[in-house]
């Protein structure tokens, strides 16, 4: 059974700081992983799609990774604005079912 | 954005009733999947489906059904609803393949008193 878990589940920065948001899968069969953005009683909005043959995808500040054989995403965020400040979550599609499996989340505060 | 619509956006609802929330596509995708987040347990995946009749279970599919009619809607039943489905649904829609993103609605906030 595939287990998403991000970590931290909590984090606080000030602004202007770079951070990384950290996800980890334990099986590696999967078709891709997906970074969303929550905001507090909203939907999810995607942000970065890494295909599994892929090792990184960047738009605009942010900057996600993949390696599939450790099992293992991050999600860089550079100079961090309180804008940003929301729930970071990732999900992988898992291969042949294409079932989306969700961690729980990092919910991120940037500080002015 | 994504045409994806859920409906209800807000419930509520006694113990022991009936429930469907709707979930609309206009996008002619493949998969739609239905969740359900909460406090402290992230979103889990209630059942999926990967085409026109065709549906599957996810990890929390008791006091559930679905039924996919045809390609544009999703619904999701609780046959007799209990309080512990007070919950926020979401629904999702994906297309198939190794590179397509996964797109929400909304969401549907359900009440069971």
């Amino acid at each position: 059974k595939q287990e998403v878990t991000q970590i931290p589940a909590a984090l606080s920065v000030p602004e202007g700081e770079n951070l990384v948001l950290n996800c980890s899968f334990t099986d590696s069969a999967i078709y891709n992983l997906q970074w969303f953005r929550q905001d507090p009683g909203k939907g999810l909005t995607s942000l970065l799609l890494i295909q599994s043959s892929q090792r990184e995808q960047t738009s605009g500040r942010l900057n996600a990774s993949l390696d599939k054989s450790s099992g293992r995403s991050t999600l860089y965020i550079a100079a961090s604005q309180p804008g940003d400040s929301a729930t970071y979550l990732c999900a992988v599609c898992q291969g042949g079912s294409e079932k989306l499996v969700f961690g729980k989340g990092t919910k991120l505060t940037v500080n002015p | 954005d994504a045409g994806i619509t859920q409906s209800p956006r807000h419930k509520v609802t006694e113990t022991g009733t009936p429930v469907t929330l709707r979930c609309h596509q206009t996008e002619n995708h493949r998969y739609m999947y239905w969740y359900r987040q909460d406090p402290g347990h992230g979103l889990r995946l209630i059942h999926y489906s990967y085409g026109v009749k065709d549906t599957d279970k996810g990890e929390v599919s008791d006091g559930y059904s679905v039924s996919r009619s045809k390609t544009e809607d999703f619904l999701l039943t609780l046959e007799s609803a209990t309080s512990s489905q007070t919950s926020v649904y979401f629904c999702a829609i994906r297309d198939k393949g190794m590179n397509t993103e996964a797109f929400f609605g909304q969401g549907t906030r359900l009440t069971v008193v």
